[in-house]
């Protein structure tokens, strides 16, 4: 089974410009995250979708949107971009829905290095 | 809202026992996780705790405390190939967001 692909790998970006990196998740899983790891602020959660429908917002700018097709593929979009959107950006799928205590393994892809110049 | 604190580094040896700790604030959680994430890697699952106590897989265990807003997570036997960062993450929400600790890097000498 394939893991996690995320594309591009690598982006070269200057300032207020944007950017549209893609997600595929497990297949079968309904359910993709999205995180900012920085060496300063670490892993930071931006969004989540499932089904289509955002579920969750992390505490990011309006700046930073996403948006999940009816076969699960994510997309997240950065527009005006900034020196400090300068990151490692991780997607995760998870195959559990997220209900309560259940135990929800998180499947990470190798994620998009975006550098803003 | 919520925030995890860990150690930032440990340094062992092979074949010694590590223990990360993680406390944490949080006006309620359903479970504690634990990840790894070697240089240039993704993170990947290594253990969840949603009820008090030890869990156990293979060489590594993780604790969870509600009383006391503590975890940890146990490395056993250690092997150069555990030289990464580990982080804990609460899930704290419906859904699947984690909010993650810092993370702590384990150096593993020879």
């Amino acid at each position: 089974k394939a893991g996690v692909t995320q594309t591009p790998r690598y982006l070269i970006k200057t300032r207020g410009q944007q950017v549209t990196l893609s997600c595929s998740p497990i297949s079968g899983h309904r359910s993709v995250s999205w995180y900012q790891q920085t060496p300063g602020q670490g892993l930071q959660f931006l969004f989540e979708y499932f089904s289509e429908t955002q579920r969750n917002k992390g505490n990011f700018p309006g700046r930073f949107s996403g948006r999940q097709f009816s076969n699960s593929r994510s997309e997240m979009n950065v527009s005006t971009l900034e020196l400090g959107d300068s990151a490692l950006y991780l997607c995760a799928s998870s195959l559990a829905g997220g209900q309560g205590s259940a135990k929800n393994i998180q499947y990470f892809g190798a994620g998009t290095r975006l550098s803003v110049l | 809202g919520q925030s995890l604190e860990q150690p930032s580094e440990v340094t062992a040896v092979e074949g010694a026992i590590v223990q990360i700790n993680c406390t944490y604030q949080t006006s309620g959680f359903y479970g504690l996780s634990w990840y790894q994430q070697h240089d240039g890697g993704a993170p990947t699952f290594l253990s969840y705790n949603a009820l008090d106590g030890l869990e156990e897989t293979g060489r590594f265990s993780s604790f969870l405390s509600r009383s006391d807003s503590y975890g940890y997570l146990l490395l056993q036997e250690l092997q150069m190939k555990d030289s990464a960062s580990y982080f804990c993450a609460l899930k704290g929400a419906a859904g699947n967001k984690l909010t993650f600790g810092g993370g702590t890097r384990v150096l593993v000498k020879p």
